[in-house]
Formats: structure tokens, C-alpha cells, sequence
């Protein structure tokens, strides 16, 4: 089945304690991102990457990492969270260049700093 | 910068009823135009996509429209159902020439929906 996974679905975790969410996609797809969902600020988009080793920031990356060494893979690394980034969190993908651009998204990761 | 709007934020129609969702957005240099489904807590579900070249798609009971010169989008929902109840977002992604930030997806705020058996 053609499916974005991601891991782990919640997570409740300490200021400043290092955290990875990962994501994998099945779909051969170039284009990989990650979003934060807020109450009535919507989703914003953190990071995306265009293909391997390919990254760039989206609207809101002050304290968040991501590193695409292999295709199907986007893990999105917090290195010192803080409460302010207790979130719900969502993988997405897309093929691209001359394929639809159709987005995909994982089934989110629900996380709590305290 | 791109801006998406949704009107109305909450919507709450009898069953039965057809029922149109409103999606405005600033910069009519988008690729396309993805309507979603989010039901409370869980992932975003893809129901339409329409390319820029597009003015319609329709998938069984849903209808999406899109007129990239006014900045709009309507997704029509036809003899809405219990099980329609979900928030439905929309969201436009820029075009291959729009510098930094090609082919961003920039989502609206959403429209809740409830069908009142």
C-alpha cells in the first residue's frame, strides 16, 4: 500500500531532551516536507526537500533539523525542544517534477513538551 | 506572499443538503489546488486536485471548481451525509517559477463541517 509512515505517533518528552521523529515514504517520491498544525494557526510548513541532500526551510525552522541522505527518508530532529514547539506534527510527500504534485501526508505525530 | 482564506470557518447543515466550501487565495500563479479532508486528531486525506490548466474535478459526491483568475475555489458537496463531518482544507502550491519557495504548499485555515442527522 502506498502510504508516507511515521514514528512515533505520540510522544511526551522533557525540555531539552534530544528528539527524532522519522518519516518514510513507499512512493519513490522527490519531494518530502514537514508541517506543524497549531490551533488557529493552521499548517505551516517547517522544512522541505526537493530530492536527496536537497533541503531548504519553509515558514517556521528555528529549532528543528531534517536530513534527506536517502529518498524515501525525511527525519525531522529537535535538539533542544521547548515547550513552544508542543505541536502536531505531519510528513508529507509528492512526486514532482513532471508527475501531478499530488500531496500525500502521514498519519501525524502528536508531541508534548513540558 | 501567498495568502489561503476559507469562508465560513464552521459550517452545520441538516443531512441531505448540498452544500458549498469557499477557498480565496491572493496569488493566482499557482500549480495547483488541493482540497482536503481532516477528521479530529488524524492525518489529512487527499479528495480533489486540479491543475492550473483545470476548472473542475469531481470525484463521486464531490465537485471541486477552480477559477485561477478571481483567486478561487469552491468545493461542492452533494446530498451531504453524517459521515461528511470533518474539517476540509484547502491548499494552492506555487508555481516552478516564484524564486525561494517554488512549489510551496500553503494551506487555508479550513472549514468544519457538521451534518446534523
Amino acid at each position: 500500500e502506498a502510504q508516507v509512515t511515521q514514528n512515533p505517533r505520540y510522544l511526551i518528552t522533557v525540555t531539552g531532551k534530544k528528539l527524532t521523529v522519522t518519516c518514510s515514504q513507499n512512493m519513490n517520491h522527490e519531494y518530502m516536507s514537514w508541517y506543524r498544525q497549531d490551533p488557529g494557526l493552521g499548517l505551516r510548513q517547517i522544512y522541505y526537500s526537493m530530492n536527496v541532500e536537497v533541503t531548504d526551510k519553509g515558514d517556521v525552522p528555528e529549532g528543528y533539523k531534517v536530513s534527506r541522505k536517502e529518498k524515501r527518508n525525511f527525519p525531522l530532529i529537535l535538539e533542544s525542544p521547548s515547550p513552544n514547539q508542543t505541536s502536531l506534527y505531519f510528513c508529507a510527500s509528492s512526486l514532482s517534477g513532471t508527475g501531478t504534485w499530488e500531496q500525500y501526508f502521514g498519519p501525524g505525530t502528536r508531541l508534548t513538551v513540558t | 506572499k501567498q495568502e489561503v482564506t476559507q469562508i465560513p470557518a464552521a459550517l452545520s447543515v441538516p443531512e441531505g443538503e448540498n452544500l458549498v466550501l469557499n477557498c480565496s487565495f491572493t496569488d493566482s500563479a499557482i500549480y495547483n489546488l488541493q482540497w482536503f479532508r481532516q477528521d479530529p486528531g488524524k492525518g489529512l486525506t487527499s479528495l480533489l486536485l486540479i491543475q492550473s490548466s483545470q476548472r473542475e474535478q469531481t470525484s463521486g459526491r464531490l465537485n471541486a471548481s477552480l477559477d485561477k483568475s478571481s483567486g478561487r475555489s469552491t468545493l461542492y458537496i452533494a446530498a451531504s451525509q453524517p459521515g461528511d463531518s470533518a474539517t476540509y482544507l484547502c491548499a494552492v502550491r506555487r508555481g516552478p517559477h516564484s524564486g525561494a519557495g517554488s512549489y510551496q504548499l500553503t494551506f487555508g485555515k479550513g472549514t468544519k463541517l457538521s451534518v446534523i442527522p
